[in-house]
């Protein structure tokens, strides 16, 4: 059985950077696509970007894609997701989850989620 | 990008009723769509994707339908444990986006 396991809960200061990680087990990782989802508290889900690891390329929503990156490890089957220049509004809980399927990108595993806070 | 419109907003239902959801793109995703309930503190969880596929593990009693530009997805006799909010999600073309969801309140 897949699972994505996220890397803790972060508090970072406004305009430094944050790295979250998402580690992959149980199953294939290399060509499943690994797509990051942000969530504001007491609001909706909103998708940021992907990445395919095997062929490491990445697709960004376009607000996301100035100060997003997002990158893979295929030999430890981690995904990362870092966000620069952070502003208070970045504060959220940050999702990976993983396509359904080739060609679906639909998303049936997620992490548990990571909270990062940017706080002065 | 494709714009999803869920209604209501908030549902107020007892156990045992048949509850229908609403979702509308600003264009055709034809059937690149999902839906997901997700509940406090946790991870959304795939429910259907094809518009009416039931993911693994799904109970019957969650059904999609619709193509194009309308959705609906109906839970034919709520159960406790389905309250949380619901979204749906098409992923017809970049960028993906989610509807604003629907919460699901027991009454």
């Amino acid at each position: 059985q897949v699972q994505l396991v996220q890397s803790g809960a972060e508090v970072k200061k406004p305009g430094s950077s944050v790295k979250v990680s998402c580690k992959a087990s149980g199953g294939a990782f290399s060509t499943s696509g690994i797509n990051w989802v942000r969530q504001v508290p007491g609001q909706g889900l909103e998708w940021m970007g992907r990445i395919i690891p095997i062929l490491g390329l990445a697709t960004f929503a376009q607000r996301f894609q100035d100060r997003v990156s997002i990158t893979a490890d295929k030999s430890t089957t981690t995904a990362y997701m870092e966000v620069s220049s952070l502003r208070f509004e970045d504060t959220a809980v940050y999702f990976c989850a993983r396509d359904f399927s080739t060609g679906s990108n639909a998303f049936d595993i997620w992490g548990q989620g990571t909270m990062v806070t940017v706080s002065s | 990008e494709i714009v999803l419109t869920q209604s209501p907003a908030t549902l107020s239902v007892s156990p045992g009723e048949r509850v229908t959801l609403s979702c509308r793109a600003t264009e055709s995703v034809t059937n690149n769509l999902a839906w997901y309930q997700q509940k406090p503190g946790q991870a959304p969880r795939l429910l259907i994707h094809g518009a009416s596929s039931r993911a693994t593990g799904i109970p019957a009693r969650f059904s999609g339908s619709g193509s194009g530009t309308d959705f609906t997805l109906a839970i034919s006799s709520l159960q406790s444990e389905d309250f949380g909010v619901y979204y749906c999600q098409q992923y017809y073309n970049w960028p993906l986006t989610f509807g604003g969801g629907t919460k699901v309140e027991i009454k």
